[in-house]
């Protein structure tokens, strides 16, 4: 599977935007984009997923480059609620169904 | 969303015992879940694959005849830590996606914490 980098840690301020962003170099034309995010002593939970057109739902959006070598995962307006380790995953539709899971990125929500 | 439930969610055994965590998806039909554990401050790893009707799947490192998983039907697998040590203490995660297919979500449960003493 491709590998992501995502920064080890975050902070945002309450009620404001948060940009959480992935780098994807080596992504292939036909892996997905997956974000998940678990919350402390939970299991993870998924956010949202995209090709290469930037996605909405009701939890967040994403936003892809161009050349698809990087994406960013936007949460509109932080509550503490998002206080969790946000993982970015590539998946090969055309593959098996294996979830790697790397470092994520820590994001600390400051009231 | 789909939702998928673990039983127990906490349990504390002796060193020795034997733990059998159930993995349930409640409102769809799986014939994929996998079984993840997650170490204090570390990101989850996969352990193993489950096929329903046939053997799992074992990624490298992990000991088939420690960790047991059987999935007996389309909306159960179960994970047994046999004989178990205090180094098998961990989060363990289950997961399951409805349909067949990468760009699918998985669901995950909400996980089961082992304490072995």
């Amino acid at each position: 599977d491709a590998k992501t980098t995502q920064p080890n840690s975050m902070e945002s301020n309450e009620e404001e935007p948060v940009h959480l962003p992935c780098n994807h170099s080596t992504i292939s034309g036909t892996d997905y984009i997956h974000w998940y995010r678990q919350l402390p002593s939970q299991g993870p939970e998924y956010v949202i997923h995209g090709l290469t057109s930037n996605v909405n739902n009701r939890m967040a959006s994403l936003a892809i480059a161009e050349d698809r070598k990087s994406s960013t995962l936007i949460l509109h307006r932080a509550t503490l609620r998002d206080a969790a380790v946000y993982y970015c995953i590539l998946r090969d539709p055309f593959g098996n169904e294996k979830l790697t899971f790397g470092t994520g990125t820590r994001l600390t929500i400051i009231p | 969303g789909a939702v998928v439930s673990q039983h127990p969610s906490r349990v504390i055994c002796k060193s020795g015992t034997s733990v059998k965590i159930e993995c349930r998806s409640l409102d769809f039909q799986a014939t994929t879940m996998f079984w993840y554990r997650q170490f204090p401050k570390q990101s989850l790893m996969l352990m193993a694959t489950s096929n329903e009707g046939s053997k799992a799947t074992y990624e490298q490192g992990v000991e088939k005849d420690k960790f047991l998983i059987n999935h007996a039907s389309l909306t159960l697998s179960t994970l047994t830590v046999t004989s178990a040590h205090p180094e098998d203490s961990s989060f363990y995660i289950c997961s399951a996606s409805p349909a067949s297919g990468g760009r699918d979500t998985q669901y995950f449960g909400p996980g089961t914490r082992l304490t072995v003493l």
